[in-house]
C-alpha cells in the first residue's frame, strides 16, 4: 500500500492556467506538508498544516493555497501559472508535527508551466 | 535567514569505500538533524535522524553531530554503485513563529559510487 501519493505524476499547463495537485496519506499522520523542488534539485517548504495550524513560507506567493478537506488529504490549488511555478511538488506528512518527527514523502509531482 | 549548507559536490568516491558527507546549519536551537537519499527522478528517503551529540550508527550508516560547531556528518561505509545519489541534510526548526517544527533541507550533495 502506498502511504503518501499524490496524483497527478505530471501535469503540463499553459501560464495564467489554473491547477491543482491532490496528496493523500494512509499513515494516520496529523501533520501534511507541501514541498517545492526547483531545477537545481533545492527542496524548499511551502507549507505545513495540521487540525490547528496552518503554517505558510512567508516566501510563497498567496496564489498558492493548501486546502485540506480532511486530515489524510491536503491538497495544492495554484492559480495564474508563472513560467517559475515549474517544479516538482512533493507531499509529505508525519506523526504529529514535532520536532523529532520523520516526514514521509510522496512520489511528486512534475508540474510544467508552458 | 536560517540555512543548512552542503557541499554540492559530486563527492566521487570508489566502491568499498567511506563516503564523508557534511552539512553545517545556522539555527543554534536547532533539535533533530535528518539525512534524506534522494534517487534522480525519486522522491527522498529517510536514511538517518540524530537528536543527541555523538554518533549514531545504522549498518553501513553512522551520523555524527556535533552542536556546538552546528554540524551534522553522514559517513557511510563500504560503498557501494547503489549508494550513488543526492545526500540531503535536514534540520528541523521552529519555523516564521508556528508551534510546531518544520525542515529546512540544504541543496544536497550528489555521491557517485564507481564500481
Amino acid at each position: 500500500d502506498t502511504a503518501v501519493s499524490q496524483t497527478p505524476k505530471y501535469l503540463v499547463t499553459q501560464m495564467g492556467n489554473d491547477k491543482s495537485i491532490k496528496c493523500e496519506q494512509n499513515l494516520g499522520h496529523d501533520t501534511m506538508y507541501w514541498y517545492k523542488q526547483d531545477s537545481k534539485k533545492f527542496l524548499k517548504i511551502m507549507f505545513s498544516y495540521n487540525n490547528k495550524e496552518l503554517i505558510i513560507n512567508e516566501t510563497v506567493p498567496n496564489r498558492f493555497s493548501p486546502k485540506s478537506p480532511d486530515k489524510a488529504h491536503l491538497n495544492l490549488h495554484i492559480n495564474s501559472l508563472e513560467l517559475g511555478d515549474s517544479a516538482v511538488y512533493f507531499c509529505a506528512s508525519s506523526q504529529a508535527g514535532g520536532w523529532s518527527d520523520t516526514q514521509y514523502f510522496g512520489p511528486g509531482t512534475r508540474l510544467t508551466v508552458l | 535567514q536560517k540555512e543548512v549548507e552542503q557541499n554540492s559536490g559530486p563527492l566521487s568516491v570508489p566502491e568499498g569505500a567511506i563516503a564523508s558527507l557534511n552539512c553545517t546549519y545556522s539555527d543554534r536551537g536547532s533539535q533533530s538533524f535528518f539525512w534524506y537519499r534522494q534517487y534522480s527522478g525519486k522522491s527522498p528517503e529517510l536514511i538517518m535522524s540524530i537528536y543527541s551529540n555523538g554518533d549514531k550508527e545504522d549498518g553501513r550508516f553512522t551520523a555524527q553531530l556535533n552542536k556546538a560547531s552546528q554540524y551534522v556528518s553522514l559517513l557511510i561505509r563500504d560503498s557501494q554503485p547503489s549508494d550513488s545519489a543526492t545526500y540531503l541534510c535536514a534540520v528541523n526548526i521552529r519555523f516564521y513563529g508556528g508551534s510546531q517544527g518544520n525542515l529546512i533541507f540544504g541543496k544536497g550533495t550528489k555521491l557517485s559510487v564507481k564500481p
